[in-house]
């Protein structure tokens, strides 16, 4: 089982929609980080939360660390948000743990 | 702003060829890493390098080495490639080991 699983794996939806992202972690962490990854291959880092809750423009992202799980959460989605957003846990020095991603896709 | 430049963005080699990626960063960050990204699978840590002068293994070290040229610069040396170490390879900075991270635009390497 791996230490970090995403859902869903895929997922596509129509512009406006309200989205969310889960991530599930099965070890204990200092942090955990929510990435972008671009059509084209860039990676931008978007949140890096221990506790609570943050927010960025239309973006938000959760964590629940009794549960071991956290949500990003898109409002008003857009075509341009389509992408491939991954989380990774700091559970030691250095070595993210990562998961597989969810491949986003937002029609117009 | 450069942010964390790799060099090359493509190439393709014969198995048993050698080649070094580079990668620079300009934002004086302590810490940096090299990624392999192959389809379906999550980011995989090959080496890093807390600070100037020092590196360690990551999750896939085998087939590869690096160096910590200067606080810039890191490379990532194949020394004798193979079909498996066909994959995009990403390069990252941060501030510190508990610090989001800056990633280069990956180089696309295939090994024929």
């Amino acid at each position: 089982k791996n230490e970090v699983e995403q859902s869903p794996q895929n997922l596509t939806a129509q512009e406006g929609e309200f989205i969310t992202i889960n991530c599930s972690y099965s070890v204990g962490i200092s942090a955990l980080h929510w990435l972008q990854q671009h059509p084209g291959g860039g990676i931008v880092s978007l949140f890096m939360l221990s506790s609570g809750k943050k927010k960025h423009g239309r973006l938000i992202a959760t964590i629940n660390i009794q549960e071991k799980h956290s949500s990003l959460h898109i409002t008003a989605s857009h075509p341009r948000d389509s992408a491939v957003y991954i989380c990774a846990v700091d559970s030691s020095n250095y070595q993210l743990i990562w998961g597989a991603g969810t491949k986003l896709i937002i029609k117009p | 702003n450069a942010g964390v430049t790799q060099t090359p963005k493509f190439q393709v080699l014969k198995t048993g060829q050698s080649m070094t990626l580079q990668c620079a960063q300009d934002m004086n960050h302590n810490s940096m890493y090299w990624y392999r990204q192959d389809p379906g699978m999550g980011l995989r840590l090959i080496y890093y390098s807390a600070s100037e002068g020092t590196t360690d293994k990551g999750e896939v070290p085998n087939g590869y080495n690096v160096s910590r040229l200067n606080k810039r610069e890191f490379s990532l040396r194949l020394e004798s490639a193979a079909p498996s170490q066909t994959s995009v390879y990403f390069c990252a900075s941060s501030w510190d080991s508990n610090q989001p991270q800056h990633f280069g635009d990956g180089t696309r390497l295939s090994i024929l």
